[in-house]
């Protein structure tokens, strides 16, 4: 019944190794968003998608990179990690059409940076 | 992006209690959202409600809106250990498809 799947759930990657992240979902939802959060904050918007179109924040770094091949898949890849990227990052869904629904987040990724 | 503040960022009461928590946000919204973390898992939607409306109810839950005020509060009844959680409210805008979140109020619930 999960609607939104993210894999892993932990994922420890070392110092400067590529690692990406991946999402899925089963709800056929238009819009995919990539969060980061640290411990006791709030979740911080890194892009989001509307459709196929790319959105990314200012103050996203450019160490993150987004694909999303098609409708259900959204991927996350952060080029180079650094001990400042331990995080958990959180995907959600919403489907946006002449207004708002409500945001499905999946269960987060904890990544580890050694 | 974060454009609000809660209050209170902490509130521990006990079981049986019931337990306010508020947001204010900044700038003009199409409407304002609650969700619930458990610890260390993912956001769970409670509540949209629409900045046309003043008032909405979901169970135990009970969601007020103020545009005049740019405020909103989540009124928890009748409060159980289960719902000791994160809550954060977030707002969406008429131009974008982009929440923009308040810091979260950490709620515990003493049996």
């Amino acid at each position: 019944d999960a609607m939104v799947i993210q894999n892993p759930r932990y994922q420890v990657t070392q110092f400067g190794k590529p690692v990406t992240l991946s999402c899925s979902q089963t709800l056929n939802h238009n819009v995919m968003y990539w969060y980061q959060q640290k411990s006791s904050q709030a979740p911080k918007l890194l892009f989001h998608y509307y459709d196929k179109d790319f959105n990314n924040e200012a103050d996203t770094p450019d160490n993150f990179q987004s694909r999303r091949p098609n409708t259900s898949f959204c991927f996350l890849d952060i080029r180079s990690p650094g001990l400042g990227d331990a995080a958990m990052y959180l995907c959600a869904t919403s489907r946006v059409n002449r207004g708002w629904t409500e945001a499905f987040f999946g269960q987060g990724t904890r990544l580890t940076v050694v | 992006s974060q454009q609000g503040e809660e209050d209170p960022q902490a509130l521990s009461i006990q079981e049986g209690e019931n337990a306010t928590m508020n947001c204010s946000y900044k700038t003009s919204i199409n409407n304002l959202q609650w969700y619930r973390q458990n610890s260390g898992r993912g956001l769970v939607h409670l509540i949209l409600i629409r900045s046309n409306e003043r008032e909405k109810h979901s169970g135990r839950l009970r969601v007020t809106l103020d545009t005049s005020k740019k405020s909103s509060s989540l009124l928890i009844t009748a409060s159980r250990a289960a719902d000791t959680a994160s809550y954060f409210c977030a707002t969406g805008g008429d131009s974008n498809y982009q929440l923009i979140w308040g810091a979260g109020t950490k709620l515990i619930i003493k049996p």
